[in-house]
């Protein structure tokens, strides 16, 4: 069964201290990996899609990266503002589908 | 303007009940979906339709109708409501499923 992890499920950090976000997949055919985020109360955001292994995309201080297994979403140098729910989704080959991991819930103190 | 919105923002509700969501986009994508927030911010596909024709459909309770009236438009009508309804739906369009989804701010639906 296809299924996506996201670890931590809940991630507290001090300004300024990096981490990574880490999002595993179970998935016959990968077609893609997304990254969005979501603040409370808002439609989800957003932010990278990786197609293939080895592949990395960058925004602001936001970077993606992606192996045969798993995404990491690492963070360098947060901000206050970039506390959000992070979420991880795969796209299986029926149809387009979007498989959603968890989330992972940053919140980034002062 | 809003790519993607919908309608209500908030919807309180009687068991038994039937109502409706309405989404509409004005970014000209062909493909449409309706997803499921939980309590526990899972969110999960519940429909597609890719040029007013349904392409996803996943094991979704047959009270839940999705209808649309054309490519900017999909709504979402649900029969008798229960308890287990209540959720936020996110309706979000693309150009094309393989492509990146917007999504719309949700309806906070919560049956009483």
């Amino acid at each position: 069964e296809d299924q996506v992890t996201q670890s931590p499920e809940a991630l507290r950090l001090q300004e300024g201290e990096s981490s990574s976000l880490n999002c595993s997949y179970t998935v016959s055919g990968l077609r893609g990996l997304f990254w969005y985020r979501q603040d409370p109360g808002k439609g989800p955001e957003f932010l990278f899609t990786l197609y293939s292994a080895g592949e990395e995309k960058e925004k602001e201080r936001l970077k993606a990266t992606l192996t045969k297994k798993e995404s990491f979403l690492h963070i360098t140098a947060p901000k206050p503002e970039d506390s959000a729910t992070y979420l991880c989704a795969v796209l299986t080959p029926e149809g387009g589908k979007l498989i959603f991991g968890q989330g992972t819930e940053l919140s980034v103190k002062p | 303007d809003t790519a993607v919105s919908q309608t209500p923002k908030y919807l309180v509700t009687q068991m038994g009940n039937d109502k409706s969501i309405k989404c509409e986009q004005n970014l000209g994508h062909d493909t449409m979906y309706w997803y499921k927030q939980d309590s526990k911010k899972f969110l999960k596909i519940m429909f597609s339709y890719n040029n007013k024709e349904l392409i996803i459909n996943e094991t979704v309770p047959n009270r839940f109708s999705p209808k649309s009236p054309d490519k900017a438009h999909l709504n979402l009508h649900i029969n008798s409501l229960e308890l287990g309804d209540s959720a936020v739906y996110f309706c979000a369009s693309s150009q094309d499923p393989s492509l990146r989804q917007f999504f719309g701010p949700g309806t906070r639906l919560t049956v009483l």
